[in-house]
Order: C-alpha cells, then sequence, then structure tokens
C-alpha cells in the first residue's frame, strides 16, 4: 500500500511567520503535488514536481513555494502566511503507467492563520 | 475557469437505491478521467478511473460512464449504503501534459439508512 504522509493534522499559525508544510511517501514515485481544498472550490493545484529539485506551478502559486531535496519528500512552504491562506492542504503522488494513472494522498492539513 | 464541473453539491439517496453523481468537463483535450472519494479529515481515495477510448468501466457497485460528445461522465453506485456517505471528487487528465489533474469542485453523498 502506498503511504503518504503530512507533518501535522492540524496547524494554527500567526499572519506574517514562515510555515512548512512536510510531507513524505514511501513508493518511489517520481511525481509529487500540493494542494488546498476550499469549499466550492474543489481541490486546486499549488505546485508540483516531477522530480528531485524539479517543481513546476500550479494553478495558485502565489504566496507558496516548495522544495524537493529527497525523492520521498516534498515540502510546501509559505513564506508569510496570511489570513487567505487558511485551508486545507493535500498533498499528494502519482502512480502511472500498464495503464493506470492515479494520485496517493495524505490525510491533509488543517491550516488555520490568525 | 473550471474546467472540470460538478454542479451538485450534494446529494441524497435511499439506501440499496442508486447514487448518480455528475461530472462536465469542457477542455475536449482531456483524455484520462478518475473518481475520487473523501471522508472528513481523511485525503481523497482513489475510486475509478476511465480512460477516453472508453466508454464505461466497472468495479464492483461502482461504474463510470462517459460520454464525450456533451464532455460529461457520471459515477453510478448501486446499490447504495450508508458507507458511501462521502465527498466525490471528479478528475480529469489532459493528453500529452501527463502531469496535471484537474478536480471537479465535489458533490457530498448521503445515503440515508
Amino acid at each position: 500500500d502506498v503511504k503518504v504522509t503530512q507533518s501535522s493534522r492540524y496547524l494554527v499559525k500567526r499572519t506574517g511567520e514562515k510555515v512548512f508544510l512536510e510531507c513524505v511517501q514511501d513508493m518511489d514515485h517520481e511525481n509529487m503535488f500540493w494542494y488546498r481544498q476550499d469549499p466550492g472550490l474543489g481541490l486546486r493545484l499549488i505546485y508540483f514536481s516531477y522530480d528531485v529539485k524539479m517543481k513546476e506551478k500550479g494553478d495558485i502559486p502565489e504566496g507558496y513555494s516548495v522544495s524537493r531535496e529527497k525523492k520521498e519528500r516534498f515540502s510546501l512552504i509559505l513564506e508569510s502566511a496570511s489570513t487567505n491562506q487558511t485551508s486545507m492542504y493535500l498533498c499528494a503522488t502519482r502512480e502511472w503507467g500498464r495503464g493506470t494513472d492515479t494520485q496517493y494522498f495524505g490525510p491533509g492539513t488543517r491550516l488555520t492563520v490568525l | 475557469d473550471q474546467q472540470v464541473k460538478q454542479n451538485s453539491p450534494s446529494l441524497s439517496v435511499q439506501e440499496g437505491r442508486i447514487s448518480i453523481l455528475n461530472c462536465d468537463y469542457t477542455n475536449s483535450m482531456f483524455d484520462y478521467f478518475l473518481w475520487y472519494k473523501k471522508y472528513p479529515a481523511e485525503g481523497p481515495t482513489f475510486l475509478i478511473s476511465i480512460s477516453s477510448i472508453k466508454d464505461k468501466n466497472e468495479d464492483g457497485r461502482f461504474t463510470v460512464f462517459l460520454n464525450k460528445s456533451a464532455k460529461h461522465l457520471s459515477l453510478h453506485i448501486v446499490p447504495s449504503q450508508p458507507g458511501d456517505s462521502a465527498v466525490y471528487f471528479c478528475a480529469a487528465r489532459p493528453l500529452g501534459t501527463g502531469n496535471q489533474f484537474y478536480f471537479g469542485t465535489g458533490t457530498s453523498l448521503t445515503v440515508i439508512p
């Protein structure tokens, strides 16, 4: 079974703080993703990475950065947290090939920025 | 601009009956579609997928139908069970890019015992 873990389930931070969200996978998948989920907006892609040190912007990268120094770990960084970044953050990996293409998600981090 | 749309935010169905969840998309380059199920406080889990070369894929109680001309897909759950109560997201992947999936806004299904 694919296992995707996220460092925190719940996080409360103050406006202006630097926030690190960590994601670790144990399946040697090359692709990893960060999404945020908001009511009425579904899942929106922030950044993804297709290999170590490689990253691509998703649909809503503003206010975020990412780091992928090791294959199993993909970090999302909020350089200066703002209240509009209060959201559920979901990390995912991707498995594809042999007719299949799917993403495996972590349990999510509920971030509240005060 | 939402390329994948789920126009029904919620759906209630009696246990044992059929649940039909709908999804529309606008990008004709999408060639692979998926449904995910999400319980509260958990990440989405993969449910079923379909390639654009097919119009139906079945897995147990779950069947996904794809109508390419209408740019519409649907998920049928028969028979519905209370444990199916969750939020369902459809997702689509464009041909060629291979990396980005586009998700709908989700439909919250409640199966009433």
